[in-house]
Parts: C-alpha cells; structure tokens; sequence
C-alpha cells in the first residue's frame, strides 16, 4: 500500500536554530498539505500546493517559515529560526486533487528547548 | 468562529453503546467531507468519506446535512478499540482542506 512518507520522525532542536521536515507524498499525487497539530487540537493547515504551485499559505508564518514543492513531487517545510512556540507534530499529507480523500505520513514531532 | 468545529468531549461511553458526533461547517461552500480516526500521538487515518446519501461502513454511519451545514458520526456497538479521537474535514472548491479540532471519545469496560 502506497504511502507518504516523512522525515525524521523526531527532532529535538535549541531555539533560534533552523530546522527542516522532508515529505515525499503518494506517487500521482498532485496536492501536497502541511500541518502543525498541537496536543489536544486538530490540524491546522499551514500551507498547500498544487503541483509545484502555493494555493494556500495564509496560515503559514512567513517570518520564519518556508516551504517548497520544486519539482512537484517531494517538499520540505523549514522553519529558521525556531522558537519554543514551533514544538508540535508536522503532518505532511497528500491527495489526488481537489475534494479527494487526503492521507497522511507519519509526521515529525519537533521539540525546540 | 472556527470554519470546522466540533466538540472535544471527551465522550465516556460503556462497551457496547451507541455514540454519535456532530461536526458543524461555516463555509457553504464546502462540497467533500470526512471522518478521521487519531490515536494518541499518531497520524490522522482516514475512516470514511461523507456521501450526500450518507455512507455506512459495518458499525459507522456518516450523514451530511446540507442544509444545517453539519455532519455527523455515528458508531453503533462501541469496542474498547473505537477509544480515540475523531477528526472531521470540511473541503472547499478552493481546494481547502480543513480540520475541526477533534472529539474524544473513551469506551469504557
């Protein structure tokens, strides 16, 4: 069964540091989310793409966040420099495109101390 | 206001029993819809989509109602294993893909 896959599982990093996640979503898979889900609340979306394309950032702190899909296919998400407010699960998920089902890698759970 | 809001419970419930969950949407303009199961700690897995005929999966039931603009969740027949949260999604026209903030729910022996 195909699925997305993230990386690393785990980062533990100190403030003011940057930090990157890894997502290689489904293959034939156009659109590509990033979520930020802290404890006890649902996902938030922070940024989405189309393809190679941004459709929806406005969630995203562009301050200190960035994120990028060049080819189309795998993305990463940076965040420089972190701060303790950044500690939560980075959830990569991916569809075939618009109203489709989204399914979800395993995410990165990131500690900033 | 949230777009997509739920109540977060948790909802304590004997083995056995029946459990249903409403998630409310704002944007009218949504047109897909969706029930997750997370555990603690894990990634959000797909449990259902939400049909406008409704949409039942062994002891699932999901039901869409447009015209109040919510959706619902029902599970009959609750196991120990259904304890976890649910998640439900709102998705627009506009591609968005939109999270409620999740209900608890603890099926208790």
């Amino acid at each position: 069964e195909a699925e997305v896959a993230q990386s690393p599982r785990y980062k533990i990093t100190e403030k003011s540091q940057a930090v990157a996640f890894w997502c290689d979503p489904i293959s034939g898979h156009a659109t590509l989310y990033w979520y930020r889900q802290i404890l006890g609340q649902g996902p938030e979306l922070l940024v989405q793409f189309q393809d190679e394309s941004v459709v929806d950032d406005s969630q995203l702190p562009k301050d200190r966040f960035s994120a990028e899909r060049l080819k189309g296919v795998d993305s990463t998400l940076k965040i420089q420099p972190a701060e303790l407010g950044d500690s939560a699960m980075y959830l990569c998920a991916s569809s075939r495109g618009e109203g489709t089902e989204a399914f979800f890698g395993q995410g990165t759970r990131l500690t900033v101390v | 206001r949230k777009e997509v809001e739920q109540d977060p419970g948790p909802f304590n419930v004997p083995e056995g029993a029946t459990v249903a969950f409403n998630c409310t949407y704002s944007n009218s303009a949504s047109q897909s819809f969706f029930w997750y199961r997370q555990d603690c700690r894990k990634e959000p897995k797909l449990l259902m989509s939400v049909y406008s005929s409704g949409n039942e999966d062994g002891r699932f039931t999901a039901q869409l109602n447009r015209a109040s603009q919510y959706i619902s969740l029902l599970i009959r027949d609750s196991k120990l294993s259904d304890s976890a949260t649910y998640l439900c999604v709102a998705s627009s026209g506009t591609y968005k893909y939109i999270f409620g903030t999740g209900t608890r729910l603890k099926v208790l022996a």
